[in-house]
């Protein structure tokens, strides 16, 4: 258990709709980060949020948004979505110092 | 800006055999590196972590990587595969400024019977 949370596991939604994706950070980690993963794009940095502000900006659609809140939990937001949005989101979290990331088990996001 | 290359999209070795997983990176600074493992349908696990200390970094499950500056590499080993290391293998460097992870297009082990 690495200590990081994500809900839900699944998610199976229409195209056109919004979702919510939640993430929770390993407790005392200040930063959080999302990730997605498909089979034709791999792994592909998001966004990154540290102590509540916008730290770093990847491949993130302007479709999609994120925050972090104060109690430093964190929400990935899809909206539009389409067929090709399917794919697995993962979060992570880490702490300032050069240590590693610690990855949720990820939020399987199904377009149909 | 920082990046790895995994040399490898797919490696396929006998049960018992040895286990090489390529990785270059590149970096201007001194690197934070990492190798991840993610098992079919699960998350990512780390495997082990090269923060600028020894060179040769151990880790979980008898992984081992060598940090060789000179040849810009971070190449995973183990000596011996398992049948259970059948997994996919993520080569990461921590970016220096904003302290994001950069994966790499990630290895794909295949362990033979």
């Amino acid at each position: 258990d690495s200590g990081v949370t994500q809900t839900p596991k699944h998610l199976i939604t229409a195209t056109g709709q919004r979702v919510t994706l939640r993430c929770s950070p390993r407790s005392g980690d200040l930063s959080v980060y999302w990730y997605q993963q498909s089979l034709d794009q791999g792994l592909q940095f998001l966004i990154q949020y540290y102590n509540g502000e916008e730290r770093a900006k990847g491949n993130i659609l302007e479709r999609f948004s994120a925050q972090q809140f104060p109690d430093l939990h964190s929400e990935l937001n899809l909206s539009s979505l389409e067929l090709g949005d399917s794919a697995l989101y993962f979060c992570a979290s880490s702490g300032d110092r050069p240590t590693e990331a610690f990855f949720g088990q990820g939020t399987r996001l199904t377009v149909v | 800006a920082q990046s790895v290359t995994q040399l490898d999209s797919h490696v396929s070795v006998s049960e018992g055999t040895p286990v090489l997983l390529r990785c270059n990176y590149s970096s201007s600074y001194s690197p934070s590196l990492f190798w991840y493992v993610q098992h079919p349908n699960k998350g990512l696990q780390l495997l082990l972590k090269y923060t600028s200390a020894a060179t040769l970094v151990k880790g979980i499950n008898g992984f081992e990587a060598e940090f060789k500056k000179s040849e810009t590499s971070f190449h995973l080993t183990k000596p011996s595969a398992h049948m259970s290391d059948a997994a996919e293998y993520f080569c990461v460097v921590r970016s220096s400024g904003t302290y994001k992870y950069i994966f790499g297009t990630g290895t794909r082990l295949k362990v033979l019977a």
